[in-house]
């Protein structure tokens, strides 16, 4: 199995700070990595598919980067409404696995 | 717009079966191009990928689960189901469908609310 890290695993913030969330993978992946965010007793949603694609609906605050191992999602000005818990998933494998979580609790 | 529901017992005792399933409106299950996956979340834990159907049948499935799980799609209801045989408290989660679709990567981008399965006597 690919494993995914990620870091950290909770970070404190305030509305307005730029927030960063990495995500390694134990073997390259290309591109095939997607981020999720999760609010207590929801489904996850999709926020980016393919390592910088954003999903339709989705704010332009946020915004994905990397390929091989090393993922970055990036909040340029986090809103009251992100504060949640974010996922990465990699699928370049057919047995996908996630991270274990960043949590984005308030300041 | 796809929608997905999940159903099934709540409840499940210890060494048994958990059965649910995943009626999707608004896509087929018949169509290629989309896995329809199971995944689940323990409580106040992360989210692990439990397998996945493909429309002509072939399955796949997480290999710390595989001895355990049948993951099938009935076209015929639109709709796929998950098995997992021999349950233990360890079992106790939200379970979660979804769909995996292709977009650059295939990523799960449409999920039911999920259902929360407990494992007890």
């Amino acid at each position: 199995d690919i494993q995914m890290t990620q870091s950290p695993s909770s970070l404190s913030a305030s509305v307005g700070d730029r927030v960063t969330i990495t995500c390694r993978a134990s073997q390259s992946i290309n591109t095939y990595l997607n981020w999720y965010q999760q609010k207590p007793g929801k489904a996850p949603k999709l926020l980016i598919y393919a390592a910088s694609n954003l999903q339709s609906g989705v704010p332009s605050r946020f915004s994905g980067s990397g390929s091989g191992t090393d993922f970055t999602l990036t909040i340029s000005s986090l809103q009251p409404e992100d504060f949640a818990t974010y996922y990465c998933q990699q699928s370049f494998s057919t047995s996908r696995t996630f991270g274990q979580g960043t949590k984005v609790e308030v300041k | 717009q796809v929608q997905l529901q999940e159903s099934g017992p709540g409840l499940v005792k210890p060494s048994e079966t958990l059965s649910l399933t995943c009626n999707v409106s608004g896509g087929s299950v018949s169509r290629g191009s989309y896995y329809w996956s199971w995944i689940r979340q323990p409580p106040g834990k992360g989210l692990e990928w439990i397998g996945y159907v493909y429309y002509s049948g072939t399955t796949n499935y997480n290999p710390s689960l595989k001895s355990r799980v049948t993951i099938s799609a009935d076209r015929s209801k639109n709709q796929f189901s998950l098995k997992l045989t021999s349950v233990t408290a360890a079992d106790t989660a939200v379970y979660f469908c979804a769909r995996d679709a292709w977009g650059y990567a295939y990523q799960f981008d449409y999920w039911g609310q999920g259902t929360l399965v407990t494992v007890s006597s």
